[in-house]
């Protein structure tokens, strides 16, 4: 059974106080892995997609890494703004094409 | 330009009321989806359209539930008999193209059933 698997569930961090989330999967085939953040009572926010292991995208002061079984989302000097919750989600290879499979994701609270 | 949009962003019925929800999906965008995401949880994907077609509907959890999306645009989930069950936020994303294209997400519509 596909499924993605967060953690931690939370997460409290200093401003300027790096650290990661991890995001562990397990799919027939992966066709891609998305991080998504999401503010209370808003939609999930596009972050990053990832194809293949090795690759690596950034943005600001987030990386997101991908390897065969996990993907890593590393906050570099966080602050108060990254607050939220970061989601994960996997598209596996073998079924529906629409379907994300996603994680319980891991809320981040990032204190000044 | 505009992103998805969702329709009404609250909703509170009773028991055993018919619900219709709305998504309006980015210009262009071929393939549009829907999920459900309840208190602590990662969305759960509920059904997909590529063009006017359901494309998989198997994350809809029972013949209450029902989706389309007439003119390959817009979409109207439909939920029939509604139980306190059914109450969770409703999510509905677009992508260009599907098969790995990213999906973006709209607000959401809050569902509360009494």
């Amino acid at each position: 059974e596909d499924q993605v698997t967060q953690s931690p569930e939370a997460l409290r961090l200093q401003e300027g106080e790096s650290s990661s989330l991890n995001c562990s999967y397990t799919v027939s085939g992966l066709r891609g892995l998305f991080w998504y953040r999401q503010d209370p009572g808003k939609g999930p926010e596009f972050l990053f997609t990832l194809y293949s292991a090795g690759e690596e995208k950034e943005k600001e002061r987030l990386k997101a890494t991908l390897t065969k079984k996990e993907s890593f989302l590393h906050i570099t000097a966080p602050k108060p703004e990254d607050s939220a919750t970061y989601l994960c989600a996997v598209q596996a290879d073998g079924g529906s094409q629409g379907n994300l499979i996603f994680g319980k994701g891991t809320k981040l609270s990032v204190k000044p | 330009g505009a992103g998805v949009s969702q329709t009404p962003s609250n909703k509170v019925t009773e028991k055993g009321k018919y619900v219709e929800l709305r998504c309006d999906p980015i210009s262009g965008h071929t393939a549009l989806y829907w999920y459900r995401q309840s208190l602590g949880q990662g969305p759960e994907f509920l059904i997909y359209f590529q063009g006017t077609g359901a494309a998989d509907d198997s994350g809809l959890p029972n013949d209450r539930f029902f989706a389309v999306r007439p003119e390959g645009s817009v979409s109207t989930l439909k939920i029939q008999r509604t139980e306190r069950g059914d109450s969770a936020v409703y999510l509905c994303a677009s992508s260009l193209f599907s098969g790995g294209d990213t999906q973006y997400f709209g607000p959401g519509t809050r569902l509360t059933v009494l």
